[in-house]
C-alpha cells in the first residue's frame, strides 16, 4: 500500500487560505493523488484528484511538483464549515487506497 | 449526494451475535466497498467486490463476510461480534476500480458489540 504522511492538525482562521502538505515518497508511475474531507458523523467526500502539475476546481487547488513525492492541497478562503478531517490519498486503485489518520483542519472565528 | 443508504444507522448488538449491515445504491456502479473506521486508524478496507457475486478481501477482512447477489447490494456479515469489532462501518461505490473516477460514501453505521 503506498502510504502518506501528512500533519495530524492544523488551526486557521476564517477568511485565510490553508494549505495541506502531504508526503508521498513511495508513489508509483500510475498512481493518482486523491484529497478527500470528511465531517463528524459523515461518510469521506471527494474534493480534488490530480496527477501531475496544478488541478483546480471550485472547492480547492492541488499542487503536485514535477518528482510527484508530495501534494499540497489548497483551499481558498476558509470558512467555519471547512473545519474537517482531510485525507491524502495514492494509488492506482481503490482497494490499495491508504486512508491514514488524515488532518484535522480547525478553523476558527 | 450519489444514490447510496447504508442501514441499519445504528446498532448494538451482543457479543457473540451474527449482524448483517446493508450498503444499498441506486447508481449502478460495479464496485462496492466495506470500510471500518476506528480513532487513530482513519478509514481500513474490510472486503470489496467488483461485480454480482465477485468479492475480494481488503485489509482487515478476518471476522467479516460479504455477499453480492445484485448489483445494488452489498451485504456485511459478522459471522460472531466481537467487542473489536465496534467501530463505525462506511460502504462506498465506484464506477471502476482506478482512482482516476470518485468513490462515493454511505453516511456509516456505528455499530457497538456489548
Amino acid at each position: 500500500l503506498a502510504k502518506t504522511t501528512q500533519p495530524i492538525s492544523m488551526d486557521s482562521y476564517e477568511g485565510q487560505e490553508v494549505n495541506i502538505t502531504c508526503s508521498h515518497n513511495n508513489i508509483a508511475t500510475n498512481d493518482y493523488i486523491t484529497w478527500y474531507q470528511q465531517f463528524p458523523s459523515q461518510g469521506p467526500r471527494f474534493i480534488i484528484q490530480g496527477y501531475k502539475t496544478k488541478v483546480t476546481n471550485e472547492v480547492a487547488s492541488l499542487f503536485i511538483p514535477a518528482d510527484r513525492k508530495s501534494s499540497t492541497l489548497s483551499l481558498p478562503r476558509v470558512s467555519l464549515s471547512d473545519t474537517a478531517v482531510y485525507y491524502c490519498l495514492v494509488g492506482e486503485n481503490f482497494n490499495k487506497f491508504y486512508f491514514g489518520s488524515g488532518t484535522k483542519l480547525n478553523v476558527k472565528p | 449526494d450519489a444514490g447510496i443508504t447504508q442501514s441499519p444507522r445504528h446498532k448494538v448488538t451482543e457479543t457473540g451475535t451474527p449482524v448483517t449491515l446493508r450498503c444499498h445504491q441506486t447508481e449502478n456502479h460495479r464496485y462496492m466497498y466495506w470500510y471500518r473506521q476506528d480513532p487513530g486508524h482513519g478509514l481500513r478496507l474490510i472486503h470489496y467486490s467488483y461485480g454480482v457475486k465477485d468479492t475480494d478481501k481488503g485489509e482487515v477482512s478476518d471476522g467479516y463476510s460479504v455477499s453480492r447477489s445484485k448489483t445494488e447490494d452489498f451485504l456485511l456479515t459478522l459471522e460472531s461480534a466481537t467487542s473489536s469489532q465496534t467501530s463505525v462501518y462506511f460502504c462506498a461505490i465506484s464506477p471502476g476500480p482506478g482512482t482516476n473516477t470518485e468513490a462515493f460514501f454511505g453516511q456509516g453505521t456505528r455499530l457497538t458489540v456489548v
